[in-house]
This record gives structure tokens, sequence and C-alpha cells, in this order.
């Protein structure tokens, strides 16, 4: 089976550092992915992990292990306008030959206080 | 705009009734991919298209669902006899390179209300 296990709530207040973590457990595992989803918008992308390490595009910066199985993202100088639901997907291997898919978490609730 | 389009925004049907989306991905884009999310949850696959072929058809999918994607640019995504299980966002994403990049650019989605 496929899962990907996000902490569900996270609260913090502006200004502060964040870190949203995923374990995943896939058949099949080609990078991790991270996605921001506002109330009611479209999920759009922030980064990708095909190799493990640190990846770090402006605020945002994410993390791999693939021995592990586990990932993060890391939100620092968080703003207000980063109040959002963050998910992280697993990209791997679809039933279609090759040709892949993503396979997303549930969900973080990223909550910034003032 | 040049993003992914979908409509109808929203639709409010009766169980037992048909409904039909549309989704317009990004014009180079050569995949095309349908999610579907329920509240709180993340999106869940539904199917891709690579071109005009459907490659992959989730077992999430029953005989009810049917997507199609004529002449590999705008994609339908039908469902048969609504039910109340079935209320849910639809969402459609498209890329080009999403083997390498992790990417992929989703619509604002369809939202489905069966009463």
């Amino acid at each position: 089976g496929q899962s990907l296990e996000q902490p569900s709530e996270v609260t913090a207040v502006e200004g502060a550092i964040v870190q949203i973590n995923c374990t995943y457990q896939t058949s099949g595992f080609y990078g991790l992915s991270w996605y921001q989803q506002h109330d009611g918008g479209a999920p759009t992308f922030l980064s990708y992990n095909a190799l493990d390490g640190l990846e770090e595009t402006g605020r945002f910066s994410s993390f791999l292990s693939r021995s592990d199985s586990y990932g993060y993202l890391l939100l620092q100088e968080l703003q207000m306008k980063d109040s959002a639901s963050y998910f992280c997907a697993v990209l791997g291997p679809g039933g279609g030959g090759a040709t892949n898919k993503l396979i997303f978490g549930t969900g973080t609730l990223l909550a910034v206080q003032p | 705009d040049t993003g992914v389009s979908q409509n109808p925004r929203h639709k409010i049907t009766k169980r037992g009734q048909n409904v039909t989306f549309r989704c317009d991905p990004i014009s180079e884009h050569n995949r095309l991919y349908w999610y579907r999310q329920t509240l709180g949850q993340g999106p869940e696959f539904l199917t891709y298209f690579q071109n005009e072929a459907q490659l992959e058809k989730s077992r999430l999918l029953s005989d009810r669902f049917s997507a199609e994607r004529p002449k590999g640019s705008f994609s339908t995504l039908e469902i048969q006899r609504t039910e109340q299980g079935d209320s849910a966002m639809y969402l459609c994403a498209s890329s080009l390179h999403f083997a390498n990049t992790g990417e992929l650019f989703f619509g604002e989605g369809s939202r489905l209300t069966v009463l």
C-alpha cells in the first residue's frame, strides 16, 4: 500500500520558523513534492526533491532523506499569507508503463498568528 | 490567462443525474491529470492522459466515471448516475516536464454537490 503521514495542524506566529514533516511508504519513489493550497484555491507547487539534501527557494526550504523515507518543508520568516494547507506528495511510477503520478498526503493546516 | 482552466466552477445536481466537467490544460502540456479532493483531505488521483491516451485509471473510479481527451487537447470527466458520495472538488492538472520537476499545474477545480 501507499501512505504519507503529516501533522494535521500546525500553529505559529508571524516571523517564526516552522517545519512540516512528512513520512511516506510507497511502492516506487522518484521524488517528493510540496504543494500549498489556500482555502478555496488550487494547489500550487512549492518544491521538489529527488535527491537527499536540502533545496532552498526563498523563504521556503525542503529536505529529503530517501533512506529514512522522510522529508520536511521549512518555512522561515512566516507571514500571515502563509496560512494555508501544505501537502507533501510522492512522485512515483504510474500504472501505464513509463509514466508517473503524484500521490498526496492528507495535508497540514498551518495557521499563522499575529 | 494561460493557466489550466476548468468549468463549470460549481455544479449542483440531484442524485441520479449525469454531470460533465471540462478541463483546458496549458496548451503545450502533453500530460493531463484528474484528481478528486474532499474537505480536509489531499487530492486523490483519478486518471491521467498522455496526449490523447488514457494511461491509468484509479480503482477509486467506478464504471460511472469516464474521462476523455480527444486530440490530446481539452479533457472531459463525466459522472453518470451521480451519488451523494460523489460530492467533491474535481481538480485537473497538466504538465510537460513532470517526471523531472514533480510540478503539476492545477486548475481552480469544479466543485460538485449532489443533493
